[in-house]
């Protein structure tokens, strides 16, 4: 089956600090990852659409410069939180679209999350 | 604009009861897509059902079985004979059927379910 990798699985950093969160499809191609956040007991918000080879698309609300998104090649996406403070804090969580499985809808596999801690 | 709604933040049976969990949605699309998730204490979404819009056919997984019911924008989740290995969070989600909008899902706030021995 499709399975999605997030690295790493959980990090704590200093106010200030910059920290990139990778998110990778190990036996597809995905043109099309997605960034979601989700803050304790809370249900998850859709930051950014990030397509192969172009900029990411963010949701309303989200900072661009501050949650940086970058998708390289088809397996691999990067979101990086930058000057992170306390309230960065979250448990983000990846997915990826798979194009070539053929079915008429093309499924989204979710990575297993990052937990990020700002102290 | 699309919205997913679980009225029923935090549930608590015990074991052996059978529990409905309840999603309403909104849309303004005739072809779309609806699905739940189980996230347990780890984190990790897991997958659990996809709908089409034009399959209004009632499914059943084992324990797990769902009524979509397009007249009443509803597709609720329910749990026979419920484990203490239910007990998670659950996620009802909408998305799109055309890409417009690359297929972004849109999750209702989820509800805790707490199944007790």
């Amino acid at each position: 089956g499709a399975v999605v990798s997030q690295h790493p699985s959980w990090v704590i950093c200093k106010s200030g600090t910059s920290v990139k969160i990778e998110c990778r499809s190990l036996d597809f191609q995905a043109t099309t990852m997605f960034w979601y956040r989700q803050f304790p007991k809370q249900s998850l918000m859709l930051m950014a659409t990030s397509n192969e080879g172009s900029k990411a698309t963010y949701e309303q609300g989200v900072e661009k410069d501050k949650f940086l998104i970058n998708h390289a090649s088809l397996t691999l996406s990067t979101l990086t939180v930058t000057s992170a403070h306390p309230e960065d804090s979250s448990f983000y969580i990846c997915s990826a679209r798979d194009w070539t499985s053929g079915s008429s809808y093309n499924e989204q596999f979710f990575g297993p999350g990052t937990r990020l801690t700002v102290l | 604009a699309q919205k997913v709604t679980q009225a029923q933040t935090e549930i608590s049976v015990v074991e052996k009861e059978d529990v409905t969990l309840d999603c309403v949605y909104e849309t303004r699309d005739t072809t779309y897509y609806l699905f739940w998730y189980k996230q347990p204490p780890s984190g990790e979404l897991v997958f659990l059902i996809r709908r089409n819009s034009f399959d209004e056919q009632n499914e059943i997984s084992g324990r797990y079985s769902w009524n979509f019911q397009k007249s009443t924008s509803s597709f609720n989740f329910t749990i026979t004979a419920s484990q203490v290995v239910d007990s998670a969070v659950y996620f009802c989600a909408l998305s799109e059927a055309y890409g417009g909008s690359s297929y972004k899902l849109i999750f209702g706030s989820g509800t805790r379910l707490l199944v007790r021995p």
